[in-house]
């Protein structure tokens, strides 16, 4: 099964400082590859996404670099607040998949006043 | 907008009983998607519709889950008989038909434990 591989499994960072996650994919077909955050007892919300065409989209305080021939993408987060205490989870979809989210293992992220 | 609607929300069983879940997905979304999230793991796809036809099932354990989605809306998922690794949140999530963003939008889930 193609997987998509994300570290580290928890983070902790102090507020005002920056949040990294990371992410590596196998399956090449993937063109779409969203950041999910999750709260305890809700359902997962799409945060960002990025397609293969660009190699770093911003929003706000939430940034996605990429970087295709690594098969990589990485989750930043500036200025990391308590409220961004959840489980963040990267996905792909794209090709004979598309649809499919192929979701990475999760990464709980606390951020401490 | 009113999101993907879930119930019941917990569910406790003895093993090899029975439980149902049911999704309503957002109005006029055409696709369906059920997942089972197991504790500290990401969300894994059981089954996708399109409208009421079946897109994809290869990772749904047929010899005991079924899931139907009559009239392209509502959609029920059945597990009989459930097993101890079964206890699981099962998420709904769907997503419209007319942009390829692939977004998809979830429900808060059923967080079934099976005794």
């Amino acid at each position: 099964q193609q997987q998509v591989k994300q570290s580290p499994q928890s983070l902790i960072v102090q507020k005002g400082g920056i949040s990294i996650i990371n992410c590596a994919y196998e399956n090449t077909a993937f063109d779409y590859f969203p950041w999910y955050q999750q709260f305890p007892g809700k359902g997962p919300a799409l945060l960002i996404a990025i397609r293969p065409d660009v190699s770093e989209k911003k929003e706000g305080r939430f940034t996605i670099s990429f970087n295709k021939s690594a098969k990589q993408f990485s989750l930043h987060i500036m200025d990391s607040q308590p409220g961004d205490s959840a489980t963040y989870f990267c996905a792909g979809t794209g090709g004979t998949s598309y649809g499919k989210l192929t979701f990475g293992q999760g990464t709980i992220l606390t951020v401490h006043p | 907008e009113a999101g993907v609607a879930q119930s019941p929300r917990y569910k406790i069983i003895e093993k090899r009983q029975s439980v149902a879940f049911w999704c309503n997905p957002i109005s006029g979304h055409a696709t369906l998607y059920w997942y089972q999230q197991i504790l500290g793991q990401g969300p894994k796809l059981l089954i996708q519709f399109q409208n009421n036809g079946v897109v994809d099932d290869s990772q749904l354990p047929k010899d005991r889950f079924s899931a139907e989605r009559l009239k392209g809306v509502d959609s029920t998922l059945k597990i009989q008989p459930a097993k101890l690794e079964d206890s699981a949140v099962y998420l709904c999530a769907s997503s419209p038909p007319w942009q390829r963003t692939d977004t998809q939008y979830f429900g808060p889930g059923t967080r079934l434990t099976v005794l």
